[in-house]
């Protein structure tokens, strides 16, 4: 069955770290595949797609994630931490035949001083 | 704002009773998407509409459940005869149009089934 999955549910950093969140998918046919935020008491918000025009891929807010067949990885990382990257963050998949986004379990991502 | 609207953002209610939970799409938006969010969990699909129709309602856990998009705009998810695990964040999505996985969330109805 296809599916993503979501390593490590909280994640913290210092601010100025390095920020890893891990995604892993599986899937027969390479799949589209998102990240999304959801910052405190707002709505989800798309970060970042890969819709295998290039593997890696630039989002909003400096984040990035790149697109790895052989690893079936799609990772998100920025370089820097910031205070307001505390959030909760899911990796999503979509088949070319499919119409729903069908979500990983998430990370929150905390960051401290 | 043009965004997604839901109401109401909380809602408590107890076991047995019915309860409605409306959302207004981003304006021109054809498809809908309804999600629920349990505690812990990431959405878990329910139901998609394009246009009016139900297009995919495979996530509706069982006939206490249904939704309606009369005019292709605002939809209604309907739960009836409410239990203790209907309890979760319902989330509505919409689109500008299919398969293309980009979707503008709203802020959610928490509803609590006491």
């Amino acid at each position: 069955a296809q599916s993503v999955t979501q390593l490590g549910s909280h994640v913290s950093v210092s601010e100025g770290a390095l920020v890893l969140l891990r995604c892993n998918y599986s899937s027969s046919v390479p799949p589209y595949l998102f990240w999304y935020v959801q910052y405190p008491n707002q709505g989800l918000q798309l970060l970042l797609k890969y819709t295998s025009a290039a593997t890696l891929v630039k989002g909003i807010n400096g984040f990035e994630a790149e697109f790895k067949k052989s690893e079936t990885s799609f990772h998100l990382t920025k370089p820097s931490a910031h205070m307001s990257d505390a959030a909760e963050y899911f990796c999503a998949f979509l088949t070319g035949t499919a119409s729903k986004l069908t979500f990983g379990t998430g990370t929150r991502l905390q960051v401290t001083l | 704002g043009a965004g997604v609207s839901q109401t109401p953002s909380n809602k408590v209610t107890e076991k047995g009773k019915y309860v409605e939970l409306r959302c207004d799409p981003i304006s021109g938006h054809t498809a809908l998407y309804w999600y629920r969010q349990s505690l812990g969990q990431g959405p878990e699909f329910l139901i998609y509409f394009q246009g009016t129709g139900a297009a995919d309602d495979s996530g509706l856990p069982n006939d206490r459940f249904f939704a309606v998009r009369p005019e292709g705009s605002v939809s209604t998810l309907k739960i009836q005869r409410t239990e203790r695990g209907d309890s979760a964040v319902y989330l509505c999505a919409s689109s500008p149009g299919p398969h293309t996985g980009e979707l503008f969330f709203g802020e959610g109805s928490r509803l609590t089934v006491l």
